[in-house]
């Protein structure tokens, strides 16, 4: 079964920019949109952007996202300590009927 | 203001089924138009999809997981459950339930329930 590629850790000083890649295929990012999730030390994921690009209400103007055929990128600018967590994207697969396909997850460390 | 909460056994023996019910306060699954989904998340390791069910009773399932799993609705007490069959110590996890958005495959889940610890062990 697929999954989507994140790079495992990224880090960054506070005030810098920091980036995290999400790869997938022609079947899930390639053909649907893509959502990412914050999930912050023994908490439950929250919902971060939706539809590729679309920050929820609440959610700081500091993140980013966008898609490029079959990748996803979240930006986080001015990162602050806060940030520090485990960051997941998420797409649907058309593939076997359909089914969600997670990202296989990159930690966030500010250092 | 819309909560989910699971409940359930905390631990379950190999071989036997895991059942879980997410209680939804704040809303009405059937009157929404939301999916309703379970995520579970093996201690340390990333999330996995497990299923998803909109009031009406349309499952959609995770392949891999699929002959085991059935997700089912009970409107008249605004929950929606989970039974895994046939469990092993590979099953042990923190399961999530959420409201997905009112397309299958739009991936919003939000909000998500606090979690619930479930540990296969004998």
């Amino acid at each position: 079964q697929s999954v989507l590629t994140q790079p495992p850790s990224a880090s960054g000083t506070p005030g810098q920019r920091v980036t995290i890649s999400c790869s997938g295929s022609t079947s899930n990012i390639g053909s649907n949109i893509v959502n990412w999730y914050q999930q912050l030390p023994g908490t439950a994921p929250k919902l971060l952007i939706n539809s590729n690009n679309q920050r929820p209400s609440g959610v700081p103007d500091r993140f980013s996202g966008s898609k490029s055929g079959t990748s996803a990128s979240l930006a986080i600018s001015g990162l602050r300590s806060e940030d520090e967590a485990d960051y997941y994207c998420v797409a649907w697969d058309d593939s076997l009927n359909g089914f969600y396909v997670f990202g296989t997850g990159t930690k966030v460390t500010v250092l | 203001q819309l909560q989910l909460q699971e409940s359930g056994p905390g631990l379950v023996k190999p071989s036997e089924t895991l059942s879980l019910t997410c209680t939804v306060s704040g809303d009405s699954i059937s009157r929404s138009g939301y999916y309703w989904g379970w995520i579970r998340q093996p201690p340390g390791k990333g999330l996995e999809w497990i299923g998803t069910i909109y009031y009406s009773g349309s499952t959609f399932y995770n392949p891999s997981l699929k002959s085991r799993v059935t997700i089912s609705v009970d409107t008249s007490k605004n929950q929606f459950s989970l039974k895994l069959t046939s469990v092993t110590a590979a099953d042990t996890s923190v399961f999530y339930c959420v409201r997905q958005g009112t397309a299958v495959a739009a991936g919003k889940f939000d909000p998500w329930g606090q979690g619930t610890l479930v540990t296969v062990s004998s």
